[in-house]
């Protein structure tokens, strides 16, 4: 059971868009940055998203994140067949600890 | 450029202890606010991180696995080596290392997967 609380899965057409939520509490989203991570199959999670909405260099535009009291969101315009993935967000947690969401799997259809 | 990579055995016996290493390039553990730490992902779960070490050797574990979890650095030879004691086969899973600096992983290692079984 993890402690951020992601949706098992989402789906959308190519060219949609779709958004992934994260849910906390205020022991760790509430009070932290949030970040996002995508993990392509069989290959190491990649950072997406860091401090809520700041894309590191090299991530399009097309992914975009924001926060608002205890939950994050993160959304993915303009999707692409490559952009099928497991999406994770994490933040810092007041048990001292780094977490994670469950990881939210997207299909492009 | 910044590189993470993991090394350790591919198969552990129950109650043996496991042993990783973090081997990195490109930044210094010395460096105020830089961090590493170990996360692991059990085969089609989700991640969980273990422990991280800071560039003033204070450490952080897993509430729920902090007794059997050693974390170390050696700052000379840019490692951080994690220790779990008394492995069971629920601990199977890929083990990553990673970079955590400005609240966020930002840079990864490939992993490493180890499996618990007699």
């Amino acid at each position: 059971q993890s402690v951020l609380t992601q949706p098992p899965s989402v789906s959308a057409a190519p060219g949609q868009k779709v958004t992934i939520s994260c849910s906390g509490s205020s022991s760790n989203i509430g009070n932290n940055y949030v970040s996002w991570y995508q993990q392509l199959p069989g290959t190491a999670p990649k950072l997406l998203i860091s401090d809520n909405h700041k894309r590191p260099s090299g991530i399009p535009d097309r992914f975009s994140g924001s926060k608002s009291g205890t939950s994050a969101t993160l959304d993915i315009t303009g999707l692409q067949t490559g952009d099928e993935a497991d999406y994770y967000c994490g933040t810092w947690d007041s048990s001292l600890s780094a977490v994670f969401g469950g990881g939210t799997k997207l299909t492009v259809l | 450029q910044i590189t993470l990579k993991e090394s350790g055995p591919t198969l552990v016996k129950p109650t043996q202890t496991l042993t990783l290493t973090c081997t990195f390039s490109g930044f210094s553990l010395s460096t105020n606010g830089v961090s590493v730490g170990w996360i692991r992902q059990p085969p089609g779960k989700a991640l969980e991180c273990l422990a991280l070490i800071y560039w003033d050797d204070d450490k952080r574990y897993s509430p729920s696995l902090k007794s059997r979890l050693t974390v170390t650095k050696d700052t000379s030879k840019n490692q951080v080596v994690l220790t779990m004691t008394d492995m069971d086969p629920v601990d199977t899973a890929t083990y990553y290392c990673a970079r955590w600096y400005s609240s966020s992983w930002d840079y990864w290692g490939q992993g490493t997967l180890v499996t618990v079984s007699s």
